[in-house]
């Protein structure tokens, strides 16, 4: 069954770019019927998303993080991945990716989830 | 940006009972599109209900969803010793999909 795998450094410092990518294996990560989400959830808070993005390349941003965030894709290898850059300590967070399907919605609910990787920002 | 207000922050519950969960939206969510889920202890959120009301893939019939516009539920009709858990709401009407805070079912 399709299955979702985070990777990454678990530690960042301030002011430099986070990067995490997600592999996706089991099933088809170019279909047309879904797109590829990450999110967030700090320490014992609640969960945020953070961006999404479509097997061809097309971009849905959380606009509270635009100008720090870059969410690409690469199909050769099933794979997407984000940058954040400028992180500080509230960046702080599990981080999942996750599957949402292609809809009435533009962006339907996420059934799909990998496991999650924790990152800190710390110096 | 559409706020969710989950309520009550906690509800402390044993197990056979009924578990009534409110998620409030700052303004309507169009075609109900609004999801539950429930995530356990170092676990990822798991999908319950979609479109306010559908079960997702091979969720117990235990869960329910029902709502609509600002006002939607999530009832467990009897609950489970593994039901123990947090449970959200999101809604995917409008960019950014925003989710709610939170509600905590604990054991009584």
């Amino acid at each position: 069954q399709l299955q979702l795998q985070e990777s990454g450094p678990g530690l960042v410092k301030p002011s430099e770019t986070l990067s995490l990518t997600c592999i996706v294996s089991g099933g088809s990560f170019s279909s047309t019927r879904y797109y590829w989400g990450w999110l967030r959830q700090p320490p014992g808070k609640g969960l945020e998303w953070i961006g999404t993005i479509y097997y061809s390349g097309t971009t849905y941003y959380n606009v509270s993080l635009k100008g720090r965030l870059t969410i690409s894709v690469d199909t050769s290898k099933n794979q997407f991945s984000l940058r954040l850059s400028s992180v500080s300590a509230a960046d702080t967070a599990v981080y999942y990716c996750a599957r949402h399907s292609r809809g009435a919605a533009s962006l339907e609910a996420f059934d799909i989830w990998g496991q999650g990787t924790m990152v800190t920002v710390s110096s | 940006e559409i706020v969710l207000t989950q309520s009550p922050g906690t509800l402390s519950l044993s197990p056979g009972e009924r578990a009534t969960l409110s998620c409030r939206a700052s303004q309507s969510v169009s075609s109900n599109f609004l999801a539950w889920y429930q995530q356990k202890p170092g676990q990822a959120p798991r999908l319950l209900i979609h479109d306010a009301s559908s079960r997702a893939t091979g969720i117990p019939d235990r869960f329910s969803g029902s709502g609509s516009g600002t006002d939607f539920t999530l009832i467990i009709s009897r609950l489970e010793p593994e039901d123990f858990a947090v449970y959200y709401c999101q809604q995917y009407a409008t960019s950014p999909l925003t989710f709610g805070p939170g509600t905590k079912v604990d054991i009584k």
